[in-house]
């Protein structure tokens, strides 16, 4: 099975701030067909996860441009910059290249 | 509009069964993979099961295996989870999940909770 490790699992943050995500993986994640499959997701209290960034480095329909993936291989990385409060939550990045397997997820929080 | 509604969820005591339904709607169902994502009370996201667009393919999670068995009616749009030999470690909310080719969409989710 595919360990993903994502850290850190608690990140303070001032609004207006930047801040970055990593999640790494146990092996790559370059699909057969070339694709990388790995995305990222946002889950605000009390409410299902939503999808930011599809494939590494694609946003997701109505995701603002301050959210950005980046990475290849085994090592991905979400930036998020000019942090808003509708930005905190926990996030978890998601491979779905092998079956599917979550980050233990980074909670996104004011100082 | 997709849109994925869970029922089935409730209290149940442990090595009982429950099943959970996800009706589904705004895509053509009968064309993509549908899975069960759980979440236990303040813990992380969980994949749980998956199955292929005709049914024909099925994945579990190890710690299920045996125990929890997904299905599906394309003629109905609908997506089950027959969860037998319950556990407390079963307790969670449960997400009805997919992927239309880029899009990921998910449920509100359902709780289930294992006690006696």
């Amino acid at each position: 099975d595919v360990l993903m490790t994502q850290t850190p699992v608690s990140l303070p943050v001032s609004l207006g701030g930047q801040v970055s995500i990593s999640c790494r993986s146990s092996q790559s994640l370059v699909h057969s067909d070339g694709n990388t499959y790995l995305h990222w997701y946002l889950q605000k209290p009390g409410q299902s996860p939503q999808l930011l960034i599809y494939r590494v480095s694609n946003r997701f329909s109505g995701v603002p441009d301050r959210f950005s993936g980046s990475g290849s291989g085994t090592d991905f990385t979400l930036k998020i910059s000019r942090v808003e409060p509708e930005d905190l939550g926990v996030y978890y990045c998601l491979q779905s290249t092998h079956f599917r397997t979550f980050g233990g997820g980074t909670k996104l929080e004011l100082k | 509009e997709v849109q994925l509604v869970e029922s089935g969820g409730g209290l149940v005591q442990p090595g009982r069964s429950l099943k959970l339904s996800c009706a589904a709607s705004g895509f053509t169902f009968s064309d993509y993979y549908m899975a069960w994502v759980r979440q236990a009370p303040t813990k992380g996201l969980e994949w749980v099961a998956s199955i292929s667009y005709d049914g024909g393919s099925t994945y579990y999670r190890d710690s299920v295996k045996g125990r929890f068995t997904i299905s599906r009616d394309n003629a109905k749009s609908s997506l089950y989870l027959q969860m037998d030999s319950l556990r407390s470690e079963d307790t969670a909310t449960y997400y009805c999940t997919t992927e239309v080719t880029d899009a990921h969409y998910w449920g509100q989710g359902v709780m289930v909770t294992v006690s006696s």
